[in-house]
């Protein structure tokens, strides 16, 4: 199974200021049709996981542009350029160029 | 469109449960929905999923054997089946819609509200 690795565990960040987590896999996510197949989700308290970035860095539709995601073959990372109270959460990256689909354990974001 | 789950269940340790999730009339054959679980506390975890097209299902190697994933005839709602419960499967179920004709090159655009399942004696 490939492994994904997420750091750091928690960020707190004031309001305004950018925040930068990473994601890391034990194998090579780049599939032979030329695509990367790494996505991140934002899973808000108290609700399901909601599809931010997939791909790498494709945006999906209504998630603002202050997000933004980079990487390639088994580095990855997702910035923020400017935080706000509603990013809070837990930022989950998955990987699915193979199964069994798995998680990062999460990094956990809070508000100074 | 949506997802929506059945509600929350209370299950003995050995028993079985299943949870629905019913796209809200709109068939998923041209998409996959896989399954999640988030034990108390925890992340999220793949436990398997089916293709609309083909109705091809696959599972993580931990559910082998104790899962089963099935869709109705339309194609508009899909049950995960858990066997042989154990208190390590008290968690969150959520069903997610995946993008394209493949169970992996995916990702998740939506999702159900959650299924808690607590399994205790």
């Amino acid at each position: 199974d490939i492994v994904m690795t997420q750091t750091p565990l928690s960020l707190s960040v004031t309001p305004g200021q950018p925040a930068s987590m990473s994601c890391k896999s034990s194998q090579s996510l780049l599939h032979t049709d030329g695509k990367t197949y790494l996505s991140w989700y934002l899973q808000r308290p108290g609700q399901s996981p909601q599809l931010l970035i997939s791909e790498v860095s494709s945006r999906f539709s209504g998630v603002p542009d202050r997000f933004s995601g980079s990487g390639s073959g088994t580095d990855f990372t997702l910035k923020i350029s400017r935080v706000e109270a509603e990013d809070v959460g837990v930022y989950y990256c998955i990987q699915s160029v193979q199964l069994p689909l798995t998680f990062g354990g999460g990094t956990k974001v809070e508000i100074k | 469109v949506r997802l929506e789950q059945s509600g929350a269940q209370v299950r003995k340790p050995g028993s079985s449960v299943m949870v629905s999730c019913k796209t809200s009339g709109v068939s998923f054959s041209s998409a996959s929905i896989s399954w999640v679980r988030q034990a108390p506390g925890q992340g999220l975890e793949w436990m398997g999923g089916i293709l609309g097209m083909m109705r091809t299902t696959r599972y993580a190697q931990k559910f082998q054997g104790r899962v089963t994933i099935t869709a109705d005839e339309l194609m508009t709602t899909v049950s995960m089946h858990l066997d042989s419960l154990k208190s390590e499967d008290t968690a969150v179920y959520y069903c997610a819609r995946g993008r394209g004709y493949h169970l992996i090159l995916t990702s998740f655009d939506l999702w159900g509200q959650g299924t808690q399942v607590i399994v205790s004696s």
